[in-house]
C-alpha cells in the first residue's frame, strides 16, 4: 500500500530564506506527483504536477523535483515571503489505471517578516 | 470559470441525524473525488467517480456513508446516522480524467455533537 510521508511537519523561517520541503513515498511505481498548497480554512490549490517521466517542474519561485527510483520529491521555494505561509501537501498517483491521489499529511510553513 | 462548488460550507448537527453534503464539479470534468481531512489522519480518499460511475469506494468508512452521482454536474455524500467521530472537513474535487490536475472545492466543515 502506497504511503506518503512529509518531513518536517512544521517549519518556521525568516522572510527571504530559500527553503526545501521534502516528500517521500514507499512505492516508486507512480504515474505522477502533485504539490498542493492549503491556506487555513480553505481548500487545496494545485501548485505543480510532475509526470513520472519528468525530473522537475518550475513555476515562478517554486521548483519541484522528482526522483522516482528513490521515492523522493522536493519542493524548493526561493526567497520566501510571508504570503507563502500555508500548509504544503504532496500527493502521488499510482501507476495503475483508475487510481486516485494519495496524500501526505503536509508541512506547515510559517514565514516571518 | 467557477471552481468546484460545495455546500453547505459549515454544518453542526446532533448525533444520529442524517447529513447530506453536496458538490458541483467543474464543467467538463468527468472525474469526481470525495476526500475527508482530519488532524489525525490527514486527507483520506473516500470514493471517486469516473463518468458518473463509482470506481473505488474502498475508502468509505462504513455503511453509514453513501455517495451518489446522478449526473455529470452533481454529487452527494450522505452520512446516516452521523456520529461525533465523523466530524471533519469533507472535500470534493474534480479533474478531466482521473490522472490530470485535480481541483478542490473549499470544503464542508462538519461538526457532529
Amino acid at each position: 500500500k502506497q504511503e506518503v510521508t512529509q518531513i518536517p511537519a512544521a517549519l518556521s523561517v525568516p522572510e527571504g530564506e530559500n527553503l526545501v520541503l521534502n516528500c517521500s513515498f514507499t512505492d516508486s511505481a507512480i504515474y505522477n506527483l502533485q504539490w498542493f498548497r492549503q491556506d487555513p480554512g480553505k481548500g487545496l490549490t494545485s501548485l505543480l504536477l510532475i509526470q513520472s517521466s519528468q525530473r522537475e517542474q518550475t513555476s515562478g519561485r517554486l521548483n519541484a523535483s522528482l526522483d522516482k527510483s528513490s521515492g523522493r520529491s522536493t519542493l524548493y521555494i526561493a526567497a520566501s515571503q510571508p504570503g507563502d505561509s500555508a500548509t504544503y501537501l504532496c500527493a502521488v498517483r499510482a501507476n495503475q489505471a483508475g487510481t486516485a491521489l494519495i496524500f501526505g499529511k503536509g508541512t506547515t510553513l510559517s514565514v516571518s517578516s | 470559470d467557477a471552481g468546484v462548488i460545495q455546500s453547505p460550507r459549515h454544518e453542526v448537527t446532533e448525533m444520529g441525524q442524517e447529513v447530506t453534503l453536496r458538490c458541483k464539479p467543474i464543467s467538463g470534468h468527468n472525474s469526481l473525488f470525495w476526500y475527508r481531512q482530519t488532524m489525525m489522519r490527514g486527507l483520506e480518499l473516500l470514493i471517486y467517480f469516473n463518468n458518473n460511475v463509482p470506481i473505488d469506494d474502498s475508502g468509505m468508512p462504513e455503511d453509514r456513508f453513501s455517495a451518489k452521482m446522478p449526473n455529470a454536474s452533481f454529487s452527494t455524500l450522505k452520512i446516516q446516522p452521523s456520529e461525533p467521530r465523523d466530524s471533519a472537513v469533507y472535500f470534493c474535487a474534480s479533474s478531466f480524467e482521473v490522472r490530470n490536475t485535480i481541483y478542490f472545492g473549499e470544503g464542508s466543515w462538519l461538526t457532529v455533537v
